[in-house]
């Protein structure tokens, strides 16, 4: 069965620095990867996604993540956050072959940033 | 209006009430879903319609009722619901469902069952 681990439930991280988040899928076809954002009180917006090609992916707001597929990892950074990066996100997939092609979740990261 | 529009945004009802969602979709898709996410928990899907047919049931309660009269409107009707219901409920769309197309998501409905 597919599944999503996002390594780090949470992040805290200082104004200006990078940051990683992290996830792992595991899959036995090949997937569609997805970055999506909550910010507090809304619903989620996407950030980036990887469907083929080019494994270094550019999303909006500054972020980008690289599909590692000998990894199973699609890890999202951002090389200088900013305090309004705060919020949850979310790392999903989908299979791009056979049946059940629901989105699969992982369980969120929350990055936290300060001043 | 643009996106996905949810209302009400908050909702607070008892166990024997019976209550309603509305999503409403302003970007011509084909597919409708219908999530709750707790805290903690991985977003779970709970309906998916295509073309105002529904294609996913995933073994959601019957207190929970969809409804999806057209491709751009969509229900939740609750009933008799139970405090472990309480969660955000969350409505989005796509151009069509199992598909690369990314979900489009509205701000949800803080729904507190008491």
């Amino acid at each position: 069965a597919q599944s999503v681990t996002q390594l780090d439930s949470q992040v805290p991280v200082f104004e200006e620095a990078p940051v990683e988040l992290r996830c792992n899928y595991s899959s036995s076809v090949s997937v569609y990867l997805f970055w999506y954002v909550q910010y507090p009180n809304q619903g989620l917006q996407l950030l980036l996604k990887y469907l083929s090609g080019s494994t270094l992916v550019k999303g909006i707001n500054g972020f980008e993540a690289e599909f590692n597929k000998s990894q199973t990892s699609f890890h999202l950074r951002k090389p200088s956050v900013h305090i309004s990066d705060t919020a949850e996100y979310f790392c999903a997939v989908i299979r791009n072959a056979g049946n059940n092609r629901k989105l699969i979740w992982g369980l969120g990261t929350s990055l936290a940033v300060n001043p | 209006e643009t996106g996905v529009t949810q209302t009400p945004r908050h909702l607070v009802m008892g166990m024997t009430n019976k209550k309603s969602l509305k999503c409403e979709q302003h970007l011509g898709h084909n597919a409708m879903y219908w999530y709750k996410q707790s805290a903690k928990k991985p977003l779970e899907l709970m309906f998916v319609y295509n073309f105002k047919e529904q294609t996913e049931n995933n073994s959601v309660p019957s207190r929970f009722s969809p409804e999806c009269p057209n491709s751009s409107h969509l229900f939740l009707h609750l009933h008799t619901l139970q405090p472990e219901d309480s969660a955000l409920y969350l409505c989005a769309s796509s151009p069509a469902s199992g598909s690369p197309y990314e979900q489009y998501f509205g701000p949800g409905t803080r729904l507190t069952v008491t």
